[in-house]
């Protein structure tokens, strides 16, 4: 199956850092998703980005599809960006919406 | 907010004993799926369901069984639980091909199977 791998896998920040995630993918996808899980365990949906750029206040994403990797920004970082960020992606082969995920990066923003 | 309701929340069970989780929905999303969330292994797609009494297996099947005899609801369960089955249970939502395929997660199920 498809290799998911996220780097760094820790990160620790100062408020206002900006930051770069990294997510490559070893086959061609349709579908990839970032993710944030908060310290409650809380998963929220970022992005909807299996190629191109996106934009969401602080919060950006680009994927370049033919070179199999996608990058989240975090600009401005605050304390309440702390948690896990996923990346999942889909192939052309799976079922709809079938993701298979990355190990996660941690992220610890301190004030 | 997506509308997906998952119960129980939490639960305690012993080993041996079976258990069902319920997905709840109110949006008539036709996609629903079941994850568990382990430590070192992230998440890990169970079952999925494309309709009402269409379903299929994930990643990791064995010893689960799901039903989905209507659109609204997704259950998820355990025949004979085992310590390997503590885990963290999420629910998850497609919003479908129109809405850009995004997928939303329930607040999840704790589960600690004793």
């Amino acid at each position: 199956g498809i290799q998911v791998e996220q780097s760094p896998p820790d990160l620790i920040l100062q408020e206002g850092a900006n930051s770069t995630l990294r997510c490559n993918f070893s086959d061609s996808v349709n579908n990839l998703q970032w993710f944030h899980q908060n310290p409650w365990g809380q998963l929220i949906n970022l992005f909807y980005i299996p190629s191109g750029t996106k934009q969401n206040g602080r919060l950006s994403a680009t994927t370049v599809a033919t070179e199999r990797y996608s990058l989240l920004y975090i600009s401005s970082s605050q304390t309440t960006d702390s948690g896990v960020y996923f990346c999942a992606v889909g192939t052309l082969t799976d079922s709809w919406g079938k993701l298979q995920f990355g190990a996660g990066t941690q992220v610890v923003v301190t004030p | 907010d997506a509308g997906i309701t998952q119960s129980p929340r939490h639960k305690v069970t012993e080993t041996g004993t079976p258990v069902t989780l319920r997905c709840h929905q109110t949006e008539n999303h036709r996609y629903m799926y079941w994850y568990r969330q382990d430590p070192g292994h992230g998440l890990r797609l169970i079952h999925y369901s494309y309709g009402v009494k269409d379903t299929d297996k994930g990643e990791v099947s064995d010893g689960y069984s799901v039903s989905r005899s209507k659109t609204e609801d997704f259950l998820l369960t355990l025949e004979s639980a085992t310590s390997s089955q503590t885990s963290v249970y999420f629910c998850a939502i497609s919003a479908g091909y129109e809405t850009g395929n995004t997928i939303y997660f329930g607040e999840g199920s704790w589960l600690t199977v004793v």
